[in-house]
């Protein structure tokens, strides 16, 4: 079993709707969350960050801990065109310090339809 | 600033030959790191470093691969020699010290290496 599962898609949806992400993950251990959107030909950069469980809000992008599932979400409301991307969750534990252990998933390839 | 800058932005080489992937990290950040990113693994971490200093190069395949970052303003990876199965996109980031967590990655826009 992978330590990070990420239905790769692609999802398509309509602009306007209302977008759901999820990763799994099996390691109990991991504390800090993170969702990074990567654009065609270009480097991810970090659009959410949560730690431990409980939800987040920024604008239109809401991220969403479950650790007793083990399940994190990205929840994108009123989609648009430009939201187009790949989303990668990405996971560490609390290791105290340093920046490794960082796990990355595949990522979700999302496209938005105008 | 300008951000993580690397070149070149692609690669064409020949079995066989050496390939010099750059990298200039954004400036004041203490950690960078080299990652290489495929369809079939995803993003793999490669190797960082602190202040110029080498912590983690587990994720460095083989003896092939080699990473230096001689000062703060500039790192190297290179492959001597290259195979196919090393075309990929390798991504060079950086990130500041501002917290014992450091999960702010800032990413450079990659270099596209194929391997022929």
């Amino acid at each position: 079993q992978k330590e990070v599962e990420q239905d790769p898609g692609p999802l398509s949806v309509p602009e306007g709707a209302i977008v759901s992400l999820n990763c799994t993950y099996s390691n109990s251990a991991f504390q800090y969350f993170m969702w990074y959107r990567q654009y065609s030909r270009k480097g991810p950069e970090l659009l959410m960050y949560t730690y431990s469980s409980g939800n987040k809000e920024d604008g239109r992008f809401t991220a969403q801990v479950d650790k007793s599932s083990k399940y994190i979400s990205l929840f994108i409301r009123d989609s648009q065109p430009s939201d187009s991307a790949t989303y990668l969750c990405a996971m560490r534990m609390d290791s105290g310090g340093g920046a490794d252990g960082l796990t990355f998933g595949k990522g979700t390839h999302l496209i938005i339809q105008p | 600033d300008a951000g993580v800058i690397q070149s070149p932005r692609h690669e064409v080489t020949e079995m066989g030959q050496e390939v010099t992937l750059r990298c200039k990290p954004i400036s004041g950040h203490d950690y960078l790191f080299w990652y290489r990113q495929t369809m079939m693994r995803g993003l793999e971490l490669l190797i960082y470093f602190n202040n110029n200093v080498p912590i983690d190069d587990s994720g460095m395949p083989e003896d092939r691969f080699s990473a230096k970052m001689p000062n703060a303003s500039f790192s190297t990876l290179k492959i001597q020699p290259s195979e196919p199965r090393d075309s990929a996109v390798y991504f060079c980031a950086s990130s500041p010290d501002e917290s014992a967590t450091n999960e702010k990655l800032f990413f450079g826009s990659g270099t596209q290496l194929s391997v022929l």
